[in-house]
This record gives structure tokens, C-alpha cells and sequence, in this order.
């Protein structure tokens, strides 16, 4: 099955500094890529997807692809504590495939 | 609007034994998969349905089975059941299925 690897963490930052969290995938011919999130005990949600190279901004969320690296990134601006939870990377391949997740702690 | 209903919320069954679960999708979405997720292995695919047909199974056994019904509601079942299948089961609905998913709230199943 083809794989998409994320750094478990946890990755810590303070209240209104940058996170940026980064995923590989290991299937070339995924067209579809997603940040999900999910908060302890909560069922995973939808919060960014990236179907071209570049950047994708919404909010304080910037989602980044480089499919020749096979390579992506978001990057949470501004971070607050509500935004600590395990964020999940998911690559649409034949099938929607995630990664193992990392978890951010958002200190105040 | 609705979300993505699984039942039941909790089963607890015995090994060998077999369990159902089900999945109503959001009104108007064909598409429905099936994740297991485990503290160690994170989000491990199933299976994805889409207009009652199975578009894809992920590397489980043969004990683990599903289908989709003509209301796009659908079922998994795992059948002779083991310790290793104590698990949270996901179900998944979309409109197109490309992967903006809406995820139900889960089945907890433990095997004793």
C-alpha cells in the first residue's frame, strides 16, 4: 500500500508563533492532498486541500505542495492553543490514504 | 444538515464472534469509506463505496467485508473476530469522493 509518512511529534511552539508541520508521500501519481484535524477523542475534520503546486491560503492555515518532492506542508500562522490537536496528512491516490498524524502542543 | 451517523456508538463482543456496523452518509453524498484506527497504526483503510459499488479495499483479511446500499447507507462486518480488532471504526461520507470527507463519530469495538 502506498505510504505517506508524517513526524509523530510532538511539536511544541508558543501562543502566536508559526507551526509547520510537513508530510511525504510515496505514491507519484496522487492528484489530491488534504490537512485534517483531529482533537482528542474527536473524529478527524477537513481543514485545507491542495490539488496544484504552490501555495493555498485560508485564514491563518497555508497549505504548500511540491509534487515533484512529493512533498507537503502546512503551515499554521498566529498559533492559538485551540489549534493544539493531531493533524493529519491525507494523499488521494487510488484510494484516500493518512498519515499517522502529528501532534501539536500550542503553549500560552 | 445531518452528519454522517454510525451505530453503534460502543459494542464489546467476543473472539470468534462476527459484528455489523453502519454508516448513513450526509443526504445527497455517494460516496462512503471505512477507516480503522488504533494508537499505533493511526488511519488504516478499508474500504471505499460509491454509488453501491466497492471502488477500493485496503489490506485487511478477508473477515472484513462490506456493502453499500441503493440509499448509499452502508455496512461493515467482521466476522470471527480477534483481540487485534479492538479498534475505532471511522465511516466516512463524500459528495464526489476525491477526499473532503466528513467523518461520522465512530464505532468503538472492543474484543475480549
Amino acid at each position: 500500500q502506498k505510504e505517506v509518512e508524517q513526524n509523530s511529534g510532538p511539536l511544541s511552539v508558543p501562543e502566536g508563533a508559526i507551526a509547520s508541520l510537513n508530510c511525504t508521500y510515496s505514491d507519484r501519481v496522487s492528484q489530491s492532498f488534504f490537512w485534517y484535524r483531529q482533537y482528542s477523542g474527536k473524529s478527524p475534520e477537513l481543514i485545507m486541500s491542495i490539488y496544484s503546486n504552490g501555495d493555498k491560503e485560508d485564514g491563518r492555515f497555508t497549505a504548500q505542495l511540491n509534487k515533484a518532492s512529493q512533498y507537503v506542508s502546512l503551515l499554521i500562522r498566529d498559533s492559538q492553543p485551540s489549534d493544539s490537536a493531531t493533524y493529519l496528512c491525507a494523499v488521494r491516490g487510488t484510494a484516500l490514504i493518512f498519515g499517522k498524524g502529528t501532534t501539536l502542543s500550542v503553549s500560552s | 444538515k445531518a452528519g454522517v451517523t454510525q451505530t453503534p456508538r460502543y459494542l464489546i463482543k467476543t473472539r470468534g464472534q462476527q459484528v455489523t456496523l453502519s454508516c448513513s452518509p450526509i443526504s445527497g453524498h455517494r460516496s462512503v469509506s471505512w477507516y480503522q484506527q488504533t494508537p499505533g497504526q493511526g488511519l488504516q483503510f478499508l474500504f471505499e463505496y460509491f454509488s453501491e459499488t466497492q471502488r477500493n479495499k485496503g489490506n485487511f483479511p478477508g473477515r472484513f467485508s462490506g456493502r453499500q446500499f441503493s440509499n448509499s447507507r452502508s455496512e461493515m462486518n467482521v466476522s470471527t473476530l480477534e483481540l487485534g480488532d479492538s479498534a475505532l471504526y471511522l465511516c466516512a461520507s463524500s459528495y464526489t469522493g476525491t477526499g473532503e470527507y466528513t467523518f461520522g463519530s465512530g464505532t468503538r469495538l472492543t474484543v475480549v
